[in-house]
């Protein structure tokens, strides 16, 4: 594709419940991030991939978090008994190659809401 | 622990004149400080990059200005234009690290008045 994209672009979501995030990369792309962006914040690292298997989940708040990227390709974060403070935008970005300064390209992001 | 502390939090400049935002960092082994331009509803883009050797880095009139012993870096926008207005955040990275994730800057609003 032309760029990293992620759906749905605006989730709301009632506390306790479950949602699932998807992130499409750039065609390509083996590595994978997922960051979180509060309301006049700077994005904060949550999980990288390189190609189907989590290499960095150090960002991850808690285990309500969880993310896969199955086939090396697309992937879904998943929270699991949303709570009010994970309302906030969830950057993907990929970028071509894990070594190196390799630019990571970010998607628009997902804004969640949890009320 | 925030480890690279942006500033200001926001700033107005008029058209023609120049932008300043600046950071500074605490971890010195990080080796990589990209700034990136993010607008209204989009994801952050890669402005301009610089790594350690080099004191300044210029793209346009975008300039990164570095300083090692100080642990601090900036970004200068010339002769700034109202199509500038955006956040701008500075990040950090660290070739020591595997995944070299970003440390983010809270960020700095910047409006251009024409």
């Amino acid at each position: 594709g032309a760029g990293v994209s992620q759906t749905p672009s605006n989730k709301v979501t009632e506390k306790g419940k479950y949602v699932e995030l998807r992130c499409d990369p750039i065609s390509g792309h083996t590595a994978l991030y997922w960051y979180r962006q509060s309301l006049g914040q700077g994005p904060e690292f949550l999980i990288y991939f390189q190609g189907t298997g989590a290499a960095d989940d150090s960002g991850l708040p808690n285990d309500r978090f969880f993310a896969v990227r199955p086939e090396g390709s697309v992937s879904t974060l998943k929270i699991q008994r949303t709570e009010r403070g994970d309302s906030a935008v969830y950057l993907c970005a990929s970028s071509s190659q894990a070594g190196g300064y390799n630019e990571q390209f970010f998607g628009p992001g997902t804004r969640l809401t949890v009320l | 622990q925030q480890q690279v502390k942006q500033s200001p939090q926001s700033l107005i400049v008029q058209k023609g004149g120049i932008s300043i935002i600046n950071c500074a960092y605490e971890n010195t082994a990080f080796d990589y400080f990209p700034w990136y331009q993010q607008f209204p509803g989009k994801g952050p883009a890669l402005l301009i990059a610089i790594r350690p050797d080099v004191s300044e880095k210029k793209e346009g009139r975008f300039t990164i200005s570095f300083n090692k012993s100080a642990k601090q870096f900036s970004l200068h926008i010339m002769d700034s234009q109202p199509g500038d207005s955006a956040t701008y955040f500075c990040a950090a990275s660290n070739e020591g690290d595997s995944s070299y994730k970003l440390i983010f800057g809270s960020g700095t609003r910047l409006l251009v008045r024409p």
